[in-house]
């Protein structure tokens, strides 16, 4: 059974406001992920972290930021949120590269 | 055109009816994997798989490196087993990141 854990589940916030997407693994996997996926759309990388202290922008450009201090958490913020940013956000873990990639429930963010 | 391709967008079937899904891919791979999304959207892992075939309980995926294509089937189909299917390929390089599908969602009816 996969320990990974998104919270919150569902987000409605107002425009402007700053925001933190939580990510935390029991797994002790170094490699963490954030996904952005549109309804009906495919997912596409916004973050990756290979460890504590390495973040990397990933193939769709976000105005988010992340930060990894430590190994469990994988934290997303978005300082200013708008309605562009109306998407649902899932975290993944590997273990190494090669192996199969444990998801997170995702958190739907509305910002109205 | 997108470099994992999936068929059909949509599928519907009755209950007990064997399903198959279709992943072809046009990049140079490490693994393919196939991946469940409910409607709540979580996603769980089905398989990864590099060569073959691979099988759990009533679903079975199998791939040809060669024809750069991989299956999906579901034996004796039940309601449950309503979800969207994401064919994902690892790229690899060095990074080994994952190249997601539009997803193929199966609706089950009783």
């Amino acid at each position: 059974e996969a320990d990974i854990y998104q919270t919150p589940r569902y987000l409605v916030i107002g425009t402007g406001k700053k925001i933190t997407l939580e990510c935390s693994q029991t797994m002790g996997h170094d490699k963490m992920y954030w996904y952005q996926q549109d309804p009906g759309m495919e997912l596409h990388l916004i973050h990756y972290s290979y460890g504590v202290n390495s973040t990397e922008k990933g193939d769709l450009s976000s105005e988010s930021t992340v930060s990894r201090i430590r190994t469990e958490h994988f934290p997303l913020t978005l300082e200013s949120a708008r309605p562009s940013h109306t998407s649902q956000y899932l975290c993944a873990t590997r273990d190494r590269v090669g192996t199969e990639a444990f998801f997170g429930q995702g958190t739907r963010l509305t910002v109205v | 055109k997108n470099e994992v391709e999936q068929s059909p967008q949509n599928l519907t079937a009755q209950e007990g009816e064997f399903i198959t899904i279709n992943c072809s891919y046009s990049v140079g791979i490490s693994a393919l994997h196939w991946l469940q999304q409910h409607p709540g959207g979580g996603i769980v892992s089905l398989f990864m798989l590099s060569s073959g075939k691979k099988k759990h309980g009533r679903l079975i995926a199998t791939i040809n490196i060669q024809e750069k294509h991989s299956s999906l089937h579901i034996t004796a189909s039940h309601p449950r087993d309503s979800a969207v299917y994401i064919c994902a390929v690892g790229d690899g390089h060095n990074t080994d990141k994952l190249i997601f599908g539009t997803g193929t969602r199966l609706q089950v009816f009783p």
